[in-house]
């Protein structure tokens, strides 16, 4: 059972494009992590958002948490060929036996073409 | 250099042999973690560590040791290799286990067991 669900799992997408990616889960996260992998590297935190409805711009990227703290978007505006990568949501568990615990989504792979 | 590296990159190996994947960190973080990465299942947490000589199961430890006796190093041990534990395994590290903490991942090792 997957406790976080990306959606879509591929998108490809021209230059000059917006796109969102979704992550939403039934569980209740103390916070939710957004990395970015790209071929044969590790992943890398892109932003971490702890408040429901808190919203956060890394340039072109826009994040937000859910007011109920289960779900969460990234949407990029006019995506660029460098933009190309695995997207990751990751929750952070808020309760229980696995308090603290960092629960990854399957990943949104996204292609940019020129 | 600073940061965290995993060895070997690469490895093939056969079903049935032992072998260990290694994990060193320069930060002094206190939490360490093992991660398997596979197509359809994301990032699963094998393994974590909260300190020196302090281990705890994640998701999926079957088929998997580790131990931690130094604070840099986070060694994982698969005793008996089998054809499932086919996959790309991340080590990662954080300064702690709260909403705000990153983790940063080591660049993987790609283990084919065949």
């Amino acid at each position: 059972t997957q406790l976080l669900e990306q959606s879509p799992q591929f998108l490809s997408i021209q230059e000059g494009e917006n796109l969102t990616v979704y992550c939403n889960s039934s569980s209740v996260f103390s916070s939710l992590q957004w990395y970015r992998q790209e071929p044969g590297e590790g992943p890398v935190l892109l932003v971490t958002v702890v408040t429901g409805g808190e919203v956060k711009k890394l340039k072109r990227l826009t994040f937000q948490f859910g007011d109920a703290r289960k779900d969460s978007s990234l949407h990029i505006t006019a995506a660029q060929p460098g933009d190309t990568g695995l997207y990751l949501c990751a929750g952070r568990a808020d309760r229980g036996s696995t308090l603290g615990r960092l629960y990854f989504g399957r990943g949104t792979q996204l292609t940019v073409w020129p | 250099d600073a940061g965290i590296t995993q060895s070997p990159r690469y490895k093939i190996t056969e079903t049935g042999r032992q072998v260990t994947l290694m994990c060193h960190q320069t930060w002094s973080h206190s939490y360490m973690f093992w991660y398997r990465q596979d197509l359809g299942h994301g990032l699963r947490l094998i393994y974590y560590s909260a300190a020196a000589d302090i281990t705890d199961k994640g998701e999926v430890p079957d088929g998997y040791v580790v131990s931690r006796s130094k604070t840099e190093n986070f060694p994982l041990t698969l005793e008996s290799a089998t054809r499932s534990q086919t996959s790309v395994y991340f080590c990662a590290s954080s300064v702690g286990w709260g909403s705000n903490t990153e983790a940063f991942f080591g660049q993987g090792t790609r283990l084919t067991v065949v």
